[in-house]
């Protein structure tokens, strides 16, 4: 079964420090994987995807990286901002062609000043 | 150049009503995805569309939803006597192709009450 798996399910850090968010996923066969925010009441919004052969993909204080053998990617944020809080989602993509995507449920990330 | 444009953003309705959720594209998007997010949960798939056409509905409950995009105007997603286990956010999302990146709405979020 394809599913997709966030951990910690939830987090809590001080402004300014940094923090790396886990997806492990079962999809397959496998077309690219999203990075997603979103905020409270909004819809998501794409931060960084990533294809089969890319390992890391950087989008500002956002750092995605991706293990395509062990099926595990990281969302680094560096120097986090109070408008970092939001739930940072994985979706990944089934082969290509597929529009399916399959969510994960979500690290919810709050920034204390 | 608006983006994904849902309304209404928050809907009430008593159990036994119909529940209408509309949803207009991207400009130039002619690609249209229904999802439904539970509370706790991840983004769930429901229905693809393109113009005029149900690409698939895998997602749908067999009853008492439907989904619609006609050739003039926004995409529909209607549901039929609500129940209470209908609520939840049902965001949309479109593209202008099936391999290209798809953009979310805000979300419409329903309450039965």
């Amino acid at each position: 079964k394809n599913q997709v798996e966030q951990s910690p399910q939830s987090l809590i850090i001080l402004e300014g420090k940094n923090c790396t968010l886990q997806c492990n996923y079962t999809v397959s066969p496998f077309s690219n994987l999203r990075w997603y925010k979103q905020d409270t009441g909004r819809g998501p919004v794409s931060l960084t995807i990533m294809t089969f052969s890319e390992n890391t993909k950087s989008n500002g204080r956002y750092t995605a990286t991706l293990d395509a053998d062990t099926k595990q990617s990281s969302l680094h944020i560096t120097a986090s901002q109070l408008s970092d809080s939001a739930s940072y989602i994985c979706v990944v993509s089934e082969s290509s062609g597929t529009y399916k995507y399959i969510f994960g449920t979500g690290t919810r990330l709050k920034v204390l000043a | 150049n608006a983006g994904v444009m849902q309304n209404p953003r928050h809907l009430v309705r008593r159990r036994g009503q119909e529940a209408r959720l509309r949803c207009s594209p991207m400009k130039g998007h002619s690609h249209v995805y229904w999802y439904r997010q539970l509370p706790e949960e991840g983004l769930k798939f429901m229905v693809y569309l393109q113009k005029e056409n149900i690409i698939d509905e895998s997602g749908m409950p067999k009853e008492r939803f439907s989904a619609e995009f006609p050739k003039e105007g926004p995409s529909i997603l209607r549901i039929q006597q609500v129940v209470r286990g209908d609520s939840a956010a049902y965001f949309c999302a479109s593209s202008m192709g099936p391999n290209t990146e798809a953009f979310f709405g805000q979300g419409t979020r329903l309450t039965v009450v």
